[in-house]
């Protein structure tokens, strides 16, 4: 199935902890993103890249660091989590350039407890 | 700054009735909009797509408009079912910078049988 996938769906982890969110496209796009949706559902961008490139990074605290390896693929690691960190990750991906619009993952669900 | 504002917040209608979900934006100049629905603990589905060049587009049930001019689109669902219960949300990309979208603040619909 073509489609942007991220895991783990759920993660329980204790504060001051590390962790890490996996984003795989098969889409053939050249840009992906992480977004994050607070407990008010409201929805926003942390970061973007294209080709492996950091194109956009808004204003995120600096525990939160994206990796991309290759232009399918764009992690999230969260250093030292805190209670506020508690959100709905999610993954998507775009092709630049074209009229298609951005694809979205099934989403992460965050608790730091 | 843009700014997109969903009303209304919340929606509770019987089966097989047709729906209006209201989206606006504060800049006109928008690149493109984009429809997407959000069912409970899950990911954002696409549902439409309309380029700043564009009046409509529709698919199946579902009828999107764009008046640019005036800053908002409209989302039609036409014969609800009690599938269609979700939330809906919209975004526009930032002008020129298309690999950041602003979301609106959503319109939860729950259609009953």
């Amino acid at each position: 199935d073509t489609a942007v996938s991220q895991t783990p769906k759920y993660l329980v982890t204790q504060m001051g902890n590390d962790k890490s969110i996996k984003c795989e496209q098969n889409l053939g796009h050249d840009t992906m993103y992480w977004y994050k949706q607070d407990s008010k559902k409201f929805l926003k961008i942390m970061f973007s890249y294209n080709n492996k490139e950091l194109i956009i990074n808004e204003t995120v605290p600096n525990r939160f660091s994206p990796k991309s390896p290759d232009k399918a693929h764009l992690n999230l690691h969260i250093n030292s989590l805190e209670l506020g960190d508690s959100a709905v990750y999610f993954c998507a991906s775009s092709q630049a350039g074209t009229d298609y619009g951005y694809t979205f993952g099934s989403g992460t669900r965050l608790t730091v407890v | 700054k843009q700014e997109v504002t969903q009303i209304p917040a919340a929606l509770s209608v019987p089966e097989g009735e047709n729906l209006v979900l209201n989206c606006s934006f504060t800049d006109s100049a928008i690149y493109n909009l984009q429809w997407f629905r959000q069912d409970p603990g899950k990911g954002l589905t696409s549902l439409l797509l309309i380029q700043s060049s564009q009046r409509e587009q529709t698919s199946g049930r579902l009828n999107a408009s764009l008046d640019k001019s005036s800053g908002r689109s409209t989302l039609y669902i036409a014969a609800s079912q009690p599938g269609d219960s979700a939330t809906y949300l919209c975004a526009v990309p930032i002008l020129y910078n298309t690999d950041k979208l602003i979301f609106g603040t959503g319109t939860r619909l729950q259609v009953f049988p």
